[in-house]
């Protein structure tokens, strides 16, 4: 079974304070990807990597920052909380065909991290 | 632009149907099924491919329509363990999308006894 699993379920953090939220995968898939959950708005990515040290902006990047040092670990730095980034936080990773350019195969998902940010 | 689903929420009583429609304004390569449950990791139903090909899992079904840009999941014979949010995660077709999709607000469907 493919495991994805998130530093911490739930956390509360401080205006200003620097936040690292980490994701590690064992299923050796290449690409990684951050989303935020928010009601009434879905799952929107935040960023993506499809390589170690490589990474793509998605559609809601402000404020937040990527690092990817090993293909199984990939971490979103929250660079000076704010309010208005409270939300749930999920990481997922899918396998990607080198030479394909499509998704053969579908998105496994953590457990998510609960954000407070007072 | 996300895709689009409707309804936002549906109840139903067990055994009944009920059917979640997904909708892009892009031409879409892949159409993904997920269910949420609450406080849970969102977990995968199904995936439909470019080709218009209708996919089933048990009770659950669906069909991809790429010339319309629609997806729809069909759920028959509704059970207390379907409840929970429903997301279509889209991927657009032409380019390098490196796998990444797009998804919908989601649809939150009750299933009471």
């Amino acid at each position: 079974d493919v495991k994805v699993t998130q530093s911490s379920r739930y956390l509360v953090k401080r205006t200003g304070e620097k936040v690292f939220l980490e994701c590690v995968q064992d299923m050796d898939h290449e690409n990684m990807f951050w989303y935020r959950q928010d009601p009434g708005l879905g799952l929107r990515l935040i960023y993506f990597s499809y390589d170690v040290k490589m990474k793509e902006k998605g559609d809601i990047p402000e404020g937040y920052s990527v690092s990817r040092e090993k293909k199984e670990r990939f971490s979103l730095i929250l660079e000076s909380a704010s309010t208005n980034q409270t939300s749930m936080y999920l990481c997922a990773s899918s396998f990607y065909e080198r030479f394909g350019t499509s998704a053969k195969e579908t998105q496994y998902f953590g457990p998510g991290t609960r954000l407070l940010v007072l | 632009q996300q895709p689009v689903q409707s309804p936002q929420a549906v109840i139903l009583r067990e055994g009944e149907d009920a059917v979640i429609n997904c909708s892009s304004s892009k031409a879409l390569y892949s159409v993904h099924w997920y269910r949420q449950k609450h406080g849970e990791a969102p977990v995968f139903l199904m995936i439909l491919l470019k080709g218009g090909e209708q996919k089933g899992h048990d009770k659950i079904s669906a069909s991809f329509n790429e010339k319309k840009q629609q997806s729809s999941l069909y759920l028959t014979a509704s059970q207390l363990s379907y409840s929970g949010t429903y997301f279509c995660g889209t991927e657009d077709a032409g380019g390098t999308s490196y796998g990444k999709l797009t998804f919908g607000q989601g649809t939150i469907l009750t299933v009471h006894p």
